[in-house]
């Protein structure tokens, strides 16, 4: 089983929807949750970073953290066709350096004009 | 400010050629690493570095030696390339300590075709 579940789509969705991106995780000593995002061709971007549980917006994306459940999610609201990318979760136990970041294998997603 | 940068963007190798992937980068990050990426796969971890002069192993290392001789470069060396090292390689650096220790940015990768 991987550390780091994730569906990998691919996700269409029409412009101006709701977009729920998750991923599944089985190691609790996780505490740092990212979301990447990647271009076609491109090196994945860090778009949203949380400590521990619970949520945070920036603009029109939204990162959630469920500890219990080991679950994270990441909301992109208004969704515009730019959106369109492959979405990597990752995550680390901590701050020491030898804490490796997991990614998860990205959710490819399309926004239809 | 470059950033991560890395060269060369796209390579041909024949099966047995060995060659070195360079990376750089000019933030001042301790931690640099190696990642392959393959569909369905994900990012995977080859070698990372924490500083000049050290090195380790990361998920999938065979097949690649990396050095770390100054903070800004962080090579990668294929010794005999082999079909199944065909991918996108990607080189990341972030700092160590501090409330930027898990943001991490990657170079714009390498695409590497082995035949």
């Amino acid at each position: 089983q991987k550390e780091v579940e994730q569906d990998p789509g691919p996700l269409s969705v029409p412009e101006g929807a709701i977009v729920s991106l998750n991923c599944t995780y089985s190691n609790s000593a996780f505490q740092y949750f990212m979301w990447y995002r990647q271009y076609s061709r491109k090196g994945p971007e860090l778009l949203m970073y949380t400590y521990s549980s619970g949520n945070k917006e920036d603009g029109r994306f939204t990162a959630q953290v469920d500890k219990s459940s080991k679950y994270i999610s990441l909301f992109i609201r208004d969704s515009q066709p730019s959106d369109s990318a492959t979405y990597l979760c990752a995550m680390s136990g901590g701050y020491s350096s030898a804490s490796k970041i997991i990614f998860g294998s990205g959710t490819r997603l399309s926004i239809r004009p | 400010n470059a950033g991560v940068t890395q060269t060369p963007k796209f390579q041909v190798l024949k099966t047995g050629q060995s060659m070195t992937l360079q990376c750089a980068q000019d933030m001042n990050h301790e931690y640099m690493s190696w990642y392959r990426q393959d569909p369905g796969m994900g990012l995977r971890l080859i070698h990372y570095s924490v500083g000049a002069g050290i090195t380790d192993q990361g998920e999938v290392p065979n097949g690649y030696n990396v050095s770390r001789s100054t903070t800004e470069d962080f090579p990668l060396r294929l010794l005999s390339a082999a079909p199944s090292q065909t991918s996108v390689y990607f080189c990341a650096s972030r700092a160590i300590g501090g409330p930027t220790q898990n943001e991490q940015f990657f170079g714009p990768g390498t695409r590497l075709t082995v035949l």
